[in-house]
C-alpha cells in the first residue's frame, strides 16, 4: 500500500522567511496530492493540491512542488507568517478514489 | 456556504460502551468520509460513503460502523469501546472524487 512520509517533524522559522515543508511517497501509481494544515483544536484545513500531470502549481503565498522521478513534493510557504504556525500534511491518492493516505505531519514553528 | 460540522465536538466514554458521532456534509457534497486521528498513528481512513452507500473501507474492525442518510448526512458508531479508541475524530466531505474538506472533529476520550 502507499505511505507517505514527511522529512522533518518539527521546522522552526523566522517571520518573514520562506519555509519549504517536505514529503515523500511510496506508490508510484498516486496521481493526486493534497497539503493540509492543521491547527491546534481544528480539523485539516486544505491549502493546496497538484495532480499527477503537473511539476508545479502556486497559490496564494504557497507553492507546491512535484517531483514524480524521486516521488517527492513539497510546499513552500512565502514571507511565512505567525498565522502560519501548523502541523502541515501531505497526502497522496491513486486510481481516482481520492481517498488520500496522509503523512504524519511536519509542525511548522514561526517565531516572530 | 457552511463547512463540515460534527457533533458532539467532545464526548467522554467508559470501556465497552458504544458511541456514536455525527457529521452533516457541505451542502452538495455526497461523498463523506472518516478519519480517526491519534498522536501515535496519525491519521487513518475509517470509511468513506457515497449517496448513502459504503464505497471504501479502511482497515479498522467491526466495531467501528457507519451510515449515511439520503441528505447526505453520516453518523459513524463505534461498539464495545476500547482505550486505544480514545482519539480525534474527522469527517470530510466532498463533492464527487475530489477534494475533502475536513469538519473540527469530535474528540473521543474513553475512560
Amino acid at each position: 500500500g502507499e505511505s507517505v512520509g514527511l522529512h522533518l517533524p518539527t521546522l522552526s522559522v523566522q517571520e518573514g522567511d520562506n519555509s519549504i515543508i517536505n514529503c515523500a511517497y511510496s506508490n508510484s501509481a498516486s496521481d493526486y496530492f493534497i497539503w493540509y494544515k492543521q491547527e491546534s483544536g481544528k480539523g485539516p484545513q486544505f491549502i493546496i493540491d497538484i495532480r499527477s500531470n503537473m511539476d508545479k502549481r502556486q497559490g496564494q503565498r504557497v507553492t507546491v512542488l512535484l517531483n514524480k522521478t524521486v516521488k517527492h513534493l513539497s510546499l513552500q510557504i512565502a514571507a511565512t507568517q505567525p498565522g502560519d504556525s501548523a502541523v502541515y500534511f501531505c497526502a497522496a491518492a491513486s486510481g481516482g478514489s481520492y481517498i488520500p493516505t496522509f503523512g504524519r505531519g511536519t509542525s511548522l514553528i514561526v517565531h516572530p | 456556504k457552511a463547512g463540515v460540522t460534527q457533533t458532539p465536538r467532545y464526548l467522554i466514554k467508559t470501556r465497552g460502551q458504544q458511541v456514536t458521532l455525527s457529521c452533516s456534509p457541505i451542502s452538495g457534497h455526497r461523498s463523506v468520509s472518516w478519519y480517526q486521528q491519534t498522536p501515535g498513528q496519525g491519521l487513518q481512513f475509517l470509511f468513506e460513503y457515497f449517496s448513502e452507500t459504503q464505497r471504501n473501507k479502511g482497515n479498522f474492525p467491526g466495531r467501528f460502523s457507519g451510515r449515511q442518510f439520503s441528505n447526505s448526512r453520516s453518523e459513524m458508531n463505534v461498539s464495545t469501546l476500547e482505550l486505544g479508541d480514545s482519539a480525534l475524530y474527522l469527517c470530510a466531505s466532498s463533492h464527487r472524487a475530489d477534494t475533502q474538506y475536513f469538519g473540527p472533529g469530535t474528540r473521543l476520550t474513553v475512560l
